[in-house]
């Protein structure tokens, strides 16, 4: 099994409506990240927590907002998706005592039309 | 505006050569710098890091090069395998910990 699972892999939905990415992990790390990438642009940081009860906007987080619920959970909402919302999701965790690596799931592809 | 730049999207090598992948940064204040390989359909998972205290890291066929004063980095693969085929994206951060800064990423092509 993964130590790091999203889901779903691939959604596709309307503009306007709101949807929620969910991020699950067993590797134990208190460190959790929203990134998405995009053609041309690489991965940038939507969201982080380095716990439960810390949560850190990053450089992209406007129409976004997420969910610590547990340190193995981590969710990412967008409230009212737009289309160019359109982009690969990553969740990544890290932790501090192994070298501050990303560890990375595999991804949600998705689409708003 | 992008603090981490890969200019080169796409590389061809043959196999059994040498590649490298070249990375540049902006702000000098990026102490802690990884590159990460992305094979498609998958997250990307690490490769190598280096800390701005060392000019030089090498772990097997993987070395990384980091010139401060330049603000560039770049990364050596010898000898480059098919299944090096991957996407290598070049990341940034200051004080190890924080947000890391992303390159776009440079799509490597090995050919047997």
């Amino acid at each position: 099994d993964a130590d790091v699972t999203q889901t779903p892999r691939n959604r596709i939905t309307k503009t306007g409506k709101r949807i929620m990415l969910e991020c699950s992990q067993t590797k134990g790390h208190d460190r959790m990240y929203w990134y998405r990438q995009d053609p041309g642009l690489g991965l940038r940081l939507i969201y982080y927590s380095f716990d439960v009860k810390d949560i850190n906007k990053g450089e992209i987080s406007d129409g976004y907002s997420v969910s610590r619920q547990a340190q193995a959970k981590f969710s990412l909402s967008l409230e009212s998706a737009i289309p160019n919302q359109t982009a690969l999701y990553f969740c990544a965790t890290s932790d501090p005592g192994d070298g501050e690596k990303l560890f990375f799931g595999s991804g949600t592809q998705l689409s708003v039309l | 505006d992008q603090q981490v730049k890969q200019n080169s999207p796409s590389l061809s090598v043959q196999e059994g050569r040498i590649s490298i992948l070249n990375c540049d940064y902006t702000n000098s204040m990026f102490d802690y710098f990884l590159w990460y390989k992305k094979y498609p359909a998958e997250g990307p998972t690490f490769l190598i890091s280096i800390s701005s205290i060392k000019d030089k890291n090498e772990d097997g066929r993987f070395t990384v090069f980091l010139n401060k004063s330049a603000k560039h980095l770049s990364l050596h693969i010898v000898p480059s395998q098919p299944g090096d085929s991957a996407v290598y994206f070049c990341a940034a951060s200051v004080n190890t910990g924080n947000q890391f800064y992303f390159g776009t990423g440079t799509s490597l092509t090995v050919i047997p």
